[in-house]
């Protein structure tokens, strides 16, 4: 079974430049989660979804970032102006569950290396 | 203080020893905790899983936990050079309408030949 999807698997941009990162769910999945990581925070989560509805979004940095879940199984995380600091790895993951059950192991995507210039 | 703390390391470990690494979190109704492995430039994958108080083995990897304490912990036994890696630790928190992981920073575990 193919695993999580991510594209692009690298990005580069200038700053101001709207950025749009997709993610496909392993099928049969329902939550869906966006995580950054970078060296000086880690791995942080930006908002998760259950169903296709937002659940979390508190880790949204500013209304410059949207997530949308168009459908079960299809993500995107916007960056509209995109500026130098959001350069980091952005990770989907996705899990079995419905977000009730705590024992849900989420997987990983391979991950989108963004650099804004 | 952040809500799941992890030392950075580089732990360094000859090829064959056992490797401890350790994870406290602050979140007393934390119910499930995870360690993932990740190596450079690469996603982390799911290694271990435990929920309740004590041992957990798979492989040559145990993880320990202690909720009274609110400690976690993972041994690699019989370190390879393949586990160099960074290792991080995960606490689920239970929201209302769901659970999420919190993520400690990860220790790098360094295997020396």
């Amino acid at each position: 079974d193919a695993g999580v999807i991510q594209s692009p698997r690298h990005e580069v941009t200038e700053m101001g430049q709207e950025v749009t990162l997709r993610c496909k769910l392993i099928s049969g999945h329902n939550s869906l989660f966006w995580y950054r990581q970078t060296m000086m925070r880690g791995l942080e989560l930006l908002i998760y979804f259950n169903n296709n509805v937002p659940i979390d979004d508190s880790g949204m940095p500013e209304d410059r970032f949207s997530a949308k879940m168009p459908n079960a199984s299809f993500s995107t995380l916007k960056i509209q102006p995109s500026e130098p600091r959001d350069s980091a790895v952005y990770f989907c993951a996705s899990s079995l569950g419905g977000g009730y059950t705590s024992t849900d192991t989420q997987y990983f995507g391979p991950g989108t290396r963004l650099t804004v210039l | 203080q952040k809500e799941v703390e992890q030392n950075s390391g580089p732990l360094s470990v000859p090829e064959g020893a056992i490797a401890s690494l350790n994870c406290t979190y602050s979140d007393r109704v934390s119910q499930s905790f995870f360690w993932y492995r990740q190596y450079s430039g690469k996603s982390p994958e799911l290694i271990m899983s435990i929920y309740s108080n004590g041992d957990k083995e798979d492989g040559r990897f145990t993880a320990q936990l202690n909720k009274a304490s609110q400690y976690v912990s993972l041994l690699i036994r019989d370190s390879q050079p393949s586990d160099s890696a960074t290792y991080l630790c995960a606490v689920n928190e239970i929201k209302a309408a769901g659970n999420k992981l919190t993520f400690g920073g990860g220790t790098r575990v360094l295997v020396k030949p």
